[in-house]
């Protein structure tokens, strides 16, 4: 059962544009939501997280809008570069649950010049 | 060291034989946990520590795997009889409690190659 369902798979933007991912939960009980950025051959890095008591985060060039209504969050990527292109995932976990992460499938993003 | 320690990074390994990976945690973290990601796909959770205590195994983790962790710092992920479904990226990462952050750490992995 995926909990985390995330899109597109994979996205190609302008230098500049401005590329938006976006994920949908299922379980209520989650209360925390990051993003986390991944380049080939490392680990995944967090790039931002969101809670369910703010509707939008912004971190730089990053920011998160949360719909819990909707059960959806998504990030925007702000005057992208091609330093940016990764892999993006979204996560989700639940307090009590050990902080176990719930991932998205990712999203291949690529910036052009 | 200010990072998520992960050796070796690369394993290729023959079907039937064990392997074991290591992660050195961020010293004042207490929390560790083990994930699997396969080509394509989103890090999968396999268990977690807290000081030396696993607390929680998830359904993929079967019998032939186990981790430790002594002491409460580095731990170790040991796979019995490989098969070629192992074959994946296992991802280590570290937090730490007491305080509102559940940000991880992760490390760079180790890729297992099962032939």
């Amino acid at each position: 059962q995926q909990q985390v369902k995330q899109s597109p798979q994979s996205l190609i933007v302008q230098k500049g544009g401005i590329p938006i991912i976006n994920c949908a939960y299922e379980n209520t009980a989650f209360d925390y939501f990051p993003w986390y950025q991944q380049f080939p051959g490392k680990g995944p890095a967090l790039l931002i997280a969101i809670r369910p008591d703010v509707s939008e985060k912004k971190e730089g060039r990053f920011t998160i809008s949360f719909n819990k209504s909707a059960k959806q969050f998504s990030l925007h990527i702000m005057d992208s570069q091609p330093g940016d292109s990764a892999t993006y995932f979204c996560a989700a976990s639940r307090t009590g649950g050990g902080n176990k992460l719930t991932f998205g499938t990712g999203t291949q993003l690529k910036v052009e010049l | 060291d200010t990072g998520v320690s992960q050796n070796p990074r690369h394993k290729i390994t023959k079907r039937g034989q064990n392997v074991t990976f290591r992660c050195d945690p961020i010293s004042e973290h207490n929390r560790l946990y083990w994930y699997r990601q396969t080509l394509g796909q989103g890090p999968e959770f396999l268990t977690y520590f807290q000081n030396e205590a696993q607390l929680e195994k998830s359904r993929l983790l079967s019998d032939r795997f186990s981790a430790e962790r002594p002491k409460g710092s580095f731990s170790t992920l040991e796979i019995q009889r490989t098969e070629q479904g192992d074959s994946a990226m296992y991802l280590c990462a570290s937090s730490f409690t007491g305080q509102n952050n559940y940000g991880y750490t992760f490390g760079s992995g180790t890729r297992l190659t099962v032939v």
